[in-house]
């Protein structure tokens, strides 16, 4: 089956520009999670979708971050402003269920360098 | 609160050298416990976990992990390494009750010399 896919897979931009990545789970995945992964340290988990709605988004930065689901498919991360520290790989993940034993699956991740 | 601690951000081992990766978790709720595995510039893969049951794991590649309570741990080892196991590990905790929220360790980079 096809894994997880993300797009771009890097991005350079100036402080203070919007960017936005891409993602398009698994077929038939209802769960889709949005990842930030800083520089030696493990992913965190900004925001997880359940189908359409939102069951978590406890640790995104919403002055700044948003992301969509739209369909209960395809999702888009935002940033506007970026700030230096949004420097990271964004991962985006799904999975068939949304229990708490269930794998998620991995895109390659989109690498953001904020300059 | 969740948290994961892996000892050694760093391991260096032998071509057919044990492998052993460090995991301790703090949970205030019986955890679910991962093991994923980051080649360069690909996405987390999954090795192993433990949910419920039998606490010795065995995932791919060889590895296989423990479950130990009394010691909220949860090692890594594979017996021999071989070169293609160089890579970024990391472990992870989720808990029963809740959405599949996975709390991450920092990660240790496996170097494998011949």
């Amino acid at each position: 089956e096809a894994g997880v896919a993300q797009s771009p897979r890097y991005k350079i931009i100036e402080k203070r520009q919007s960017v936005a990545f891409w993602c398009n789970p698994i077929s038939g995945h209802a769960t889709l999670y949005w990842y930030q992964q800083i520089l030696g340290q493990g992913p965190k988990l900004l925001i997880q979708f359940q189908n359409n709605g939102v069951v978590d988004d406890s640790q995104l930065p919403k002055d700044r971050f948003s992301a969509e689901r739209l369909k209960g498919v395809d999702s888009t991360l935002k940033i506007q402003p970026a700030k230096l520290e949004d420097s990271a790989v964004y991962l985006c993940a799904s999975s068939s269920l949304p229990g708490p034993a269930t794998e998620a699956f991995f895109g390659q991740g989109t690498r953001l360098t904020v300059v | 609160a969740q948290s994961v601690t892996q000892l050694g951000s760093h391991v260096s081992v032998s071509e057919g050298a044990l492998v052993l990766l460090r995991c301790n978790y703090s949970s205030s709720v019986p955890p679910y416990l991962f093991w994923y595995v980051q080649y360069p510039n690909q996405g987390l893969q999954l090795l192993l976990k433990y949910t419920t049951g039998a606490t010795l794991v065995k995932g791919i590649n060889g590895f296989e992990a423990e479950f130990k309570k009394s010691e909220t741990s949860f090692h890594l080892t594979k017996p021999s390494a071989h070169m293609s196991d160089a890579a970024e590990y990391f472990c992870a905790v989720s808990h029963s009750g809740g959405y599949n929220k996975l709390i991450f360790g920092a990660g240790t980079r496996l170097a494998v010399h011949p």
